[in-house]
């Protein structure tokens, strides 16, 4: 089975600070690894993805992720931190060749970035 | 871009209603999904399809059937809605064949029943 986790349900950070969301998941192959962000009455928009290559994943807004096997994490993280950055962010990951055939998501982390 | 429309942002109905939840995309999709979001319980799948006619169990389809008639059109229904039901219901779609391409969801619909 796959799973994914999401240890802090909140981040709070200053904006022009760096900034980690963290993700930690289990699946028994290789996993392909997702980071979604959803902003207030929104759906989700997806940021980056892992597949393979380059452990460290460049994505939209500035964001990026490092995809690390021996600790199975893919936290998401981002230089400097923008107030217009406050979101709900999602870790989703689906093992390649598994018998699960869809995405499973994490709870969620509030990202919440203070002027 | 990729467009994924859900009919109705907001939805108030009463326990024991047939309750329908419209999802359109515009990107020929074949790959379709329904979620419930939950607070500190992220997206639970209820329903997929990949293709017209087809569909599969997700995680939690207890309470829930989904009807695919056109390919742009995925539709969730409750048969009798409980006040369990209550919650945000996500639509999204996804390239076939495509396994590395990222879901692209709608706006929601935020379901409350009374």
């Amino acid at each position: 089975a796959q799973s994914v986790a999401q240890p802090e349900d909140q981040v709070n950070v200053a904006e022009g600070n760096p900034l980690t969301v963290k993700c930690t998941y289990s699946v028994s192959g290789n996993p392909y690894l997702f980071w979604y962000v959803q902003y207030p009455n929104r759906g989700l928009q997806f940021l980056l993805k892992y597949i393979t290559g380059d452990n460290l994943v460049k994505g939209s807004y500035g964001f990026e992720a490092e995809f690390n096997k021996s600790q199975t994490s893919f936290h998401l993280k981002k230089p400097s931190a923008l107030v217009s950055d406050s979101a709900l962010y999602f870790c989703a990951v689906r093992e390649i060749s598994g018998s699960a055939r869809q995405l499973t998501f994490g709870s969620g982390t509030q990202l919440t970035v203070l002027p | 871009d990729v467009k994924v429309t859900q009919s109705s942002r907001y939805l108030v109905k009463r326990t024991g209603e047939k309750v329908f939840l419209e999802c359109v995309q515009d990107m020929d999709h074949e790959n379709m999904f329904w979620y419930r979001q939950d607070p500190g319980l992220g997206l639970r799948l209820i329903y997929f399809s990949y293709d017209v006619k087809m569909k599969e169990k997700g995680d939690i389809p207890e309470g829930y059937s989904v009807s695919r008639e056109k390919k742009e059109r995925f539709s969730l229904i409750l048969e009798s809605a409980s006040t369990n039901q209550t919650s945000m219901y996500l639509c999204a779609s996804r390239d076939t064949g495509k396994q590395r391409q990222p879901q692209h969801f709608g706006d929601g619909t935020r379901l409350s029943i009374l």
